[in-house]
């Protein structure tokens, strides 16, 4: 079954500290990849996604992923988070010419100001 | 402005009662979805609908149901059967197979 995992479930830095968010998936065919972020108190919204070519792709608010097949990784990075950073984000995984998504369980993530 | 508006916000049911949560877009998406957000579980499908008049289960459809009689509506009933109905449920649309999802502000249900 395709599963979608996210190893850090909480994860606490100083303001410019950087950020990596790991995400792995378990399918061998073709995949759509996506992050949303949830800020507290809003609604799930994407950060970015990638559907296919330049593997380094670039987001919202300063947020980048990049995507290595052979490794079925799409981590989430930034160079440099700030308190409004806190949130929770989860990476997703759709397969080719399919509608569902697979999420991950969510990577909490708190910036001390 | 386009969106998904899902309500009410927040519900409260007595055990043993159905409830229906309400999901409508006015985004002309085609696919609509129905998932439920845990704590530590990230969010799992219940059901979902990718044209008018058709649905398919999801990953924990038991204790729910659907309808998908319009293409802006996709209401969600939570029924008595579901065993653990308290959590936060959260509605989705999107427009073709693979693209990416526009999501509601959720729905909070309680059992009391």
């Amino acid at each position: 079954a395709q599963s979608v995992s996210q190893h850090n479930h909480h994860v606490i830095l100083s303001e410019a500290a950087s950020l990596e968010l790991g995400c792995n998936y378990s399918y061998g065919g073709t995949v759509n990849l996506f992050w949303y972020v949830q800020y507290p108190g809003q609604h799930l919204q994407l950060l970015l996604k990638y559907f296919s070519g330049d593997p380094l792709v670039k987001g919202i608010k300063g947020f980048e992923a990049e995507f290595i097949k052979s490794k079925f990784s799409f981590n989430l990075r930034k160079p440099s988070v700030q308190w409004s950073d806190t949130a929770e984000y989860f990476c997703a995984v759709s397969t080719s010419g399919t509608y569902k998504y697979i999420f991950g369980t969510g990577t909490r993530l708190k910036v001390l100001a | 402005d386009g969106g998904i508006t899902q309500s009410p916000k927040y519900l409260f049911r007595k055990e043993g009662q159905n409830v229906t949560l309400s999901c409508e877009q006015n985004l002309n998406h085609d696919a609509m979805y129905w998932y439920r957000q845990d704590p530590g579980q990230g969010l799992r499908l219940i059901y979902y609908s990718q044209i008018v008049n058709d649905f398919q289960k999801g990953d924990i459809a038991e204790g729910y149901s659907v309808s998908r009689e319009k293409k802006e509506s996709f209401p969600l009933t939570v029924t008595s059967a579901q065993k653990n109905p308290t959590a936060f449920y959260l509605c989705a649309s999107n427009e073709d197979g693979g693209g990416s999802y526009t999501f509601g502000s959720g729905t909070r249900l309680t059992v009391v």
